[in-house]
């Protein structure tokens, strides 16, 4: 089964725009993590926030975690064309998991 | 440094046959999983280990599937009796595993690309 589902499934955006994902999931988790995907690779991690923390930033990209509502957000802002690619979260349950349960994610395209 | 390495990068098969595929981990991690991806899906996850023992095997689908890492480095997951909708990418990820597992994020190869006709 999927923990999280991300919204949109696809977005397309300028270069220079911010593009926003969201994601949902079911339980309780130990934190939530996003990877990001080219076409025809692996996954690459790009970021991880705690059940304790409620935002995170790395470079561009900016991660909020609502436990309340069981949903995180990951925003890049002034993307690229090399952004584009598939974007994915995934969530780590309870203590002692080590699962990673990933949703379908969302394809982001950023036209030049 | 070298990230994880999957081979072959793409197999293709025909139904009924016996298959392997192989992932080198991250030299240091202790923490193996494979996951499988279908066209437009996220990763499934299908078996980890944790050293040399499987810790999960849960996410294997039925018992034609099954995995070995015997000296806690390489692992090798085997598909026997092949059907066309075990066609999807096999990804194995690695990562520093723990006693208890704590937020230790997952390094993925670029997986095997897995057809069965």
């Amino acid at each position: 089964s999927q923990q999280g589902e991300e919204d949109p499934q696809a977005l397309s955006i300028q270069e220079g725009e911010n593009a926003t994902m969201n994601c949902s999931y079911k339980t309780s988790i130990n934190n939530l993590q996003w990877y990001r995907q080219n076409s025809g690779r692996g996954l690459v991690h790009l970021i991880l926030i705690r059940s304790n923390e409620r935002e995170k930033h790395s470079g561009r990209l900016r991660v909020t975690l609502d436990t309340s509502k069981k949903s995180s957000s990951l925003l890049i802002t002034a993307s690229r064309a090399a952004d584009t690619a598939s974007y994915f979260c995934a969530a780590l349950e309870g203590a002692g998991s080590y699962q990673l349960t990933f949703g379908k994610g969302t394809k982001l395209s950023v036209i030049p | 440094g070298a990230g994880v390495s999957q081979t072959p990068s793409n197999k293709v098969t025909e139904k009924g046959k016996y298959v392997e595929l192989r992932c080198d981990p991250i030299s240091g991690h202790t923490a193996l999983y494979w996951y499988r991806q279908s066209l437009g899906q996220g990763p499934e996850f299908l078996i980890y280990f944790q050293g040399t023992g499987a810790a999960d095997d849960s996410g294997l689908p039925n018992d034609r599937f099954f995995a070995v890492r015997p000296e806690g480095s390489v692992s090798t997951l085997k598909i026997q009796r092949t059907e066309r909708g075990d066609s999807a990418v096999y990804l194995c990820a690695s990562s520093f595993g723990t006693g208890f597992f704590e937020a230790s994020p997952l390094h993925f190869g670029n997986g095997t690309r897995l057809t069965v006709t």
